[in-house]
């Protein structure tokens, strides 16, 4: 049973430029939240989807932004990419509040 | 959610017991303790919760003290693949508790 899938591993973004990071939840989850970890630190909440509708919000500026598909998988869109965007971001699955399971993440430097 | 302080960093001797402390002074009556960790390069794992009583599983040994102001992570015969961060959390279980507030975490390095 694959668990959380992120893709791509890696990634090297211009400042100014847009990404997108994809997330695949484990089997059976339905919600899916996106994280984002700085060097040295611990993972900072970014938003959460859940019925393709975004349920909570960090604190994180609106040039981040996600969608969720019906088969629960998810997309997180960063706009205007700034170097202090570069960091690991994880994406975590869960059936609703309770179980998260994250993947590795996706490393994303931006020069 | 409550906030956690935990040490930044401890060192334990391979095979030994690993003992990592968490304080949660302001903890709410309804608030679990969680433990994850997270090895280099790889998404935070889950270890264990428990809400008042001490939980075991194959992983670790949560103890919580009775004033549930603290509590302690004990990895029974820590091995050099245990090496990682342990973040200490608390929060309400499922519901509309969405999002895990990680804080820094202490980076656990076990010796051989």
């Amino acid at each position: 049973d694959a668990g959380v899938t992120q893709s791509p591993t890696h990634l090297i973004k211009t400042r100014g430029q847009q990404v997108t990071l994809r997330c695949s939840p484990k089997s059976g989850h339905d919600t899916v939240s996106w994280y984002q970890q700085a060097l040295g630190q611990g993972p900072q909440f970014i938003f959460q989807y859940y019925e393709e509708e975004e349920r909570q919000r960090g604190n994180f500026p609106d040039r981040f932004s996600g969608h969720q598909f019906p088969n629960y998988s998810s997309e997180l869109n960063v706009n205007a990419l700034l170097l202090g965007d570069s960091a690991l971001y994880l994406c975590a699955s869960s059936l609703g509040g309770s179980g998260y399971t994250f993947g590795s993440g996706t490393r994303l430097t931006v020069v | 959610d409550a906030k956690t302080t935990q040490p930044p960093s401890m060192d334990c001797a391979e095979g030994r017991a690993a003992n990592l402390p968490c304080n949660h002074s302001t903890i709410s009556g309804n608030e679990y303790v969680y433990w994850y960790r997270q090895i280099h390069s790889q998404g935070p794992q889950y270890i264990i919760h428990g809400l008042k009583n001490n939980e075991t599983n194959e992983m670790a040994s949560l103890i919580i003290t009775e004033d549930r102001k603290s509590s302690t992570l004990i990895l029974p015969h820590a091995t050099l693949r245990d090496t990682a961060v342990y973040y200490c959390i608390v929060r309400v279980w499922g519901g509309s508790a969405r999002q895990l507030t990680f804080g820094s975490g202490t980076q656990l390095t076990v010796l051989p």
